[in-house]
């Protein structure tokens, strides 16, 4: 059974740049949720897609986006990048919409210069 | 607004006792509740979940208690092991939820 994968692991970009991060859902699992988890804090939920449809939103602008794809992979797109968006991006992959047990994954580390 | 709470940073604890890590809530409208743990450089790990409904859940040396009247919850580890030295993350869901919410971590330090 493959876990739950993320690409890259680390990232530099610069201010007002755009990025791309990548996750590989868990095998047998429809939802992706994406976290935001910036220092000392906890992650905070940036949105979730099951079955390739944005099913939930946090309190994130929409300049981050994404997409899941029907092999149930998922992008999270940022545009205009801020300082601070620099964070652990992460990944969390579950059988179904409720997240009673989410899988994460190891996380995109993401610094913006 | 922290919807959960962790209100102690860290905690530091002798090998082989007991850790008692505690997490508060203000939205009564939880009703599934969540530890993960998490290693440097590592995404957080499921560890262990209650639902509302129930008051305590065992899985080997860990053990969530929930009091819902107080909006509280605590996670037991005994014994301590210096492998639990980790992050751990209190965390709550509702009812048809699409996210979860999650408090600020406790840093648990196991000492030998």
């Amino acid at each position: 059974e493959t876990g739950v994968t993320q690409s890259p692991t680390h990232l530099i970009k610069t201010r007002g740049q755009q990025v791309t991060l990548r996750c590989s859902s868990q095998s047998g699992h429809n939802t992706v949720s994406w976290y935001q988890q910036a220092l000392g804090q906890g992650p905070q939920f940036i949105f979730q897609y099951y079955r390739e449809e944005e099913n939930g939103r946090g309190n994130f602008p929409p300049r981050f986006s994404g997409l899941q794809f029907p092999n149930y992979s998922s992008e999270l797109n940022v545009n205009a990048l801020e300082l601070d968006d620099s964070a652990l991006y992460l990944c969390a992959s579950s059988p179904r919409v409720m997240n009673t047990e989410a899988f994460f994954g190891q996380g995109t580390r993401l610094t913006v210069v | 607004d922290q919807q959960v709470k962790q209100n102690s940073p860290s905690l530091s604890v002798q090998e082989g006792r007991i850790s008692i890590l505690n997490c508060d809530y203000t939205n009564s409208m939880f009703d599934y509740f969540l530890w993960y743990k998490k290693y440097p450089a590592e995404g957080p790990t499921f560890l262990i979940s209650i639902s509302s409904i129930k008051d305590k859940n065992e899985d080997g040396r860990f053990t969530v208690f929930l009091n819902k009247s107080a909006k509280h919850l605590s996670l037991h580890i005994v014994p301590s092991q210096p492998g639990d030295s980790a992050v751990y993350f209190c965390a709550a869901s509702g009812n048809r939820d699409d996210k979860i919410i999650f408090g600020k971590g406790t840093r648990l330090h196991i000492l030998p």
